[in-house]
């Protein structure tokens, strides 16, 4: 099956600093993935959408200047948390569509857990 | 837009017996609908799928049935095993490959040995 990578999988940093996130499809192109966060016993929430070539799409709510998503190529996206803040700590999850571009499945990597001081 | 609803939110269930899982959507024109396990500190992992021209798949000891009339579907999961501790979400999808996903509130499941 199709493998989704992140890097780094935890992160401390103090409030203020800013922090790089990074999510390969390690076997398979993907012009399109997802990043999602996930607060303690909570549910998965769609930030926004990373498009290879042109601008992300932001979720309601989510602010564009704070978590800049830049999609390098068809096989990284990366998410910046800008001058992080402790309510800014959570776990991320990037996502990508399967290579065949037949279905909707996504695949999910292992998750970046961000803790900030 | 999508809105999805899943319960309960914890489940506790004897080994050996069976666990059901289920979700409501309201968005008739969504198509796609999988079930993710999750265990901790990891990220979700696909156990099945099912698409809006089925009503019903099986894999083994899962098990998922669609009811797009009353647009709810759930999960089955028969024999449960310890392993099958882990946190489980529903979401549901629509239109073509790389359409995003709405997810569940999430299901807590504990199998007790």
């Amino acid at each position: 099956g199709a493998v989704v990578s992140q890097h780094p999988s935890w992160v401390i940093c103090k409030s203020g600093t800013s922090v790089k996130i990074e999510c390969r499809s390690l076997d398979f192109q993907a012009t399109t993935m997802f990043w999602y966060r996930q607060f303690p016993k909570q549910s998965l929430m769609l930030m926004a959408t990373s498009n290879e070539g042109s601008k992300a799409t932001y979720e309601q709510g989510v602010e564009k200047d704070k978590f800049l998503i830049n999609h390098a190529s068809l096989t990284l996206s990366t998410l910046t948390v800008t001058s992080a803040h402790p309510e800014d700590s959570s776990f991320y999850i990037c996502s990508a569509p399967g290579p065949s571009g037949a279905t909707n499945e996504q695949f999910f990597g292992p998750g970046t857990r961000l803790t900030v001081l | 837009g999508e809105n999805v609803e899943q319960h309960p939110s914890t489940l506790s269930v004897q080994e050996g017996d069976s666990a059901v899982i289920k979700c409501t959507y309201s968005d008739s024109a969504s198509n796609y609908f999988p079930w993710y396990k999750q265990e901790l500190g990891k990220g979700p992992q696909l156990i099945i799928d099912i698409r809006s021209n089925v009503g019903e798949k099986k894999d083994q000891r899962i098990a998922v049935t669609l009811n797009k009339t009353a647009k709810h579907f759930s999960l089955h999961i028969t024999e449960t095993q310890p392993e099958d501790s882990a946190v489980y979400f529903c979401a549901a999808s629509m239109g073509a490959a790389g359409n995003k996903l709405t997810f569940g509130g999430g299901t807590r499941v504990l199998v007790k040995p």
